[in-house]
């Protein structure tokens, strides 16, 4: 069965610090890992990922997979509140329809 | 539309009774998937359509949830004799279709369903 972890499952910083939000998984016929920002309705798509070390970037967010080791980090630079949401890992396999599969989420509160 | 669409965004409804939830995916995308998101987990896989066809229905609870999906385009997710554990926000997704260059699925803002 396919499996996706996430951590931490809460955080709170302050306005400017960074963080970094991880995922490991656990899928068989891997095709793709992605991230989405939930806030207070629709996951919006941040990134998609299949190839190990290339960043993926978008002004202040990045986002690497490793295929070895199987995990994937987000990062999150210069935080501002606008940041705050649920951030949710999936993956997807080419031998499951390409449904996804979620990890429970990190919810980033960001303090002023 | 740009986005996909659903209907309605709240629903309140007493235990037993069924509920139909609607689901426009963005023009042109032939694959639409279902998922629920209840409080504390995180978002489970229902069903999976391409086209009309549903070849995934794995993920659906029980025998009381059944969804259709018609002319390629609108889904319908219907719950029968409603239970309270069936209180969540359901979330439609669509994409181009597998097999092609890598598209990621695009989410509606989900049909908050709770059951009295």
């Amino acid at each position: 069965e396919d499996k996706v972890v996430q951590s931490p499952l809460s955080l709170v910083v302050h306005e400017g610090d960074t963080v970094t939000l991880n995922c490991s998984y656990e899928v068989t016929n891997f095709r793709s890992l992605l991230w989405y920002k939930q806030e207070k309705k629709a996951p919006t798509f941040l990134f998609m990922l299949t190839s190990s070390g290339i960043e993926k970037k978008s002004g202040r967010l990045s986002s690497i997979l490793d295929k070895k080791e199987l995990f994937s980090i987000l990062n999150i630079t210069a935080t501002q509140t606008g940041d705050s949401a649920i951030y949710l890992c999936a993956v997807e396999a080419s031998s499951s329809n390409y449904k996804l599969t979620f990890g429970k989420g990190t919810l980033l509160t960001v303090n002023p | 539309g740009a986005g996909v669409s659903q209907s309605p965004s709240n629903k309140v409804t007493e235990k037993g009774k069924d509920v139909e939830l609607r689901c426009d995916p963005i023009s042109g995308h032939t694959a639409l998937y279902w998922y629920r998101q209840s409080l504390g987990q995180g978002l489970e896989f229902l069903i999976y359509f391409q086209g009309n066809s549903a070849p995934d229905k794995s993920g659906l609870p029980s025998d009381r949830f059944s969804a259709e999906r018609t002319g390629g385009s609108v889904s319908t997710l219907t719950i029968q004799r409603t239970q309270q554990e069936d209180s969540a926000v359901y979330l439609c997704a669509s994409s181009p279709g597998t097999g092609r260059s890598n598209q990621p699925q695009h989410f509606g803002d989900g049909t908050r369903l709770s059951i009295l």
